[in-house]
Formats: C-alpha cells, sequence, structure tokens
C-alpha cells in the first residue's frame, strides 16, 4: 500500500526556521498536506499543495515539493513556541481515494 | 464561521456501555469521516460517508457503526466499547472549496475513556 515517512522528532530554537520533511510512495497523489495538532485538539489543516506545484508560500510556511524524489518539506520562518505541536504530512492517495498520513512530527521550540 | 463541531469533547463510559459520538459541520461537504486516534500515532479512517453512501475500511471492527440522518450530522456508534477503544475520535468533512473536493476538514475531536 501507499505509505509517508517523517521523522519523529524536532528540536528547534524559538526564532530560528523549522524544516520538516516527509516522503511518500504514492505516483498519483494529487494534493499533498500538512496539519497541525496541539496536545488534546483536533487536526489543523495549515497549508496544502496541488501535485502540479514546487513551492508554495503562505506567511511564515513555505512548502517545497520534489515530485521527482517524492519528497515533501515545510520550513516555518522564525519558529515560535505556540509551534509547538505535532505535524502530520498527509497525501491524498488516488488508488485508495483517502488521506494516507505519515506518524506526525513533534516539534519542540526551547528559548 | 463555517466549521466542524463534535459534541461531546470528552465522554467517559463503562466497558461493553453503548455510546454515540457526534458530529456536525456547517461546511455543506458531502464527505464526512470518522477516524480514530491513539496515542502518539496518526488517524486511523474507521469509515466516510460520500453522500449517503457508507464506506467501511476494511480493518474497521464490528463494534463500530455509523449513522448519517442528514447533511449536516454523523453518528459514530461503539455497540460494546472496550479498553481498546479508548481513544480521540476525529470527525473530518470534505467537499467543494479551496484544496480541491479532497481536502479534509477535522473537527476538535471527542476523547473516549473506558472504565
Amino acid at each position: 500500500g501507499e505509505d509517508v515517512e517523517q521523522s519523529l522528532f524536532l528540536s528547534v530554537r524559538e526564532g530560528d526556521s523549522s524544516v520538516i520533511n516527509c516522503t511518500y510512495t504514492d505516483s498519483s497523489s494529487t494534493y499533498l498536506y500538512w496539519y497541525k495538532q496541539e496536545p488534546g485538539a483536533g487536526l489543523q489543516l495549515l497549508t496544502y499543495i496541488f501535485s502540479n506545484m514546487d513551492m508554495k508560500q503562505d506567511q511564515r510556511l513555505t512548502v517545497l515539493l520534489n515530485k521527482k524524489d517524492k519528497h515533501l518539506s515545510l520550513r516555518i520562518a522564525d519558529t515560535q513556541t505556540g509551534d509547538s505541536a505535532i505535524y502530520f504530512c498527509a497525501d491524498f492517495s488516488g488508488g485508495y481515494n483517502k488521506l494516507i498520513f505519515g506518524a506526525g512530527t513533534r516539534l519542540a521550540v526551547h528559548p | 464561521d463555517a466549521m466542524v463541531i463534535q459534541n461531546p469533547r470528552y465522554q467517559v463510559t463503562q466497558f461493553g456501555k453503548p455510546v454515540t459520538l457526534s458530529c456536525s459541520q456547517t461546511l455543506n461537504h458531502n464527505v464526512m469521516y470518522w477516524y480514530q486516534q491513539k496515542s502518539s500515532q496518526a488517524p486511523k479512517l474507521l469509515f466516510h460517508y460520500y453522500d449517503k453512501d457508507f464506506n467501511n475500511e476494511a480493518d474497521t471492527p464490528d463494534n463500530f457503526q455509523s449513522r448519517r440522518p442528514n447533511t449536516s450530522f454523523c453518528f459514530l456508534d461503539i455497540r460494546s466499547p472496550g479498553l481498546g477503544d479508548a481513544a480521540m475520535y476525529l470527525c473530518a468533512t470534505s467537499g467543494l472549496g479551496a484544496g480541491g473536493p479532497e481536502t479534509q476538514y477535522f473537527g476538535p475531536g471527542t476523547r473516549l475513556l473506558v472504565l
């Protein structure tokens, strides 16, 4: 089946940039997503990128997509303590007609 | 604001006692999903409704059922909760709009505790 992988943990200093990486296997992806989950909360849609795009920027967030390597990244500029959360990469699998989630990357922001 | 609402936010039930979780949406989306999320794991899709068409995931236990009486509401019924069913249950919707029809919007979740 289709698979999405991401590193489990990232620690950054407040004010630095964070880069969370994700790889996927689906060749028929249409949209790829980044969701944020704070403790005890639901998933918040942060941003998404259509598969025919290479980059998308939205305020402090920059998404880069390398279709050849099936690699997606999320860069958060000027990381703040409020950015501490779990970030899920997800791929809409056309073959399975559902979202395939990575295991989530826990971002810890320290002073 | 258009949104996905889940009630209650916390639910405590007894082992074997049926429980119902509810989800409503004001997005007028035609697809509604139920996910189970256990601690430190990704959400796991249980089933979804495409309009009135029910689509069950192959590995969803029979203990889990769902109802969608109208576009706005969807319910998750757990017929005989076991200790292993304690989890966060997330409702999501998708439909026409920004991000395409596949983009899912999640509610805040209901955390279920089974005693």
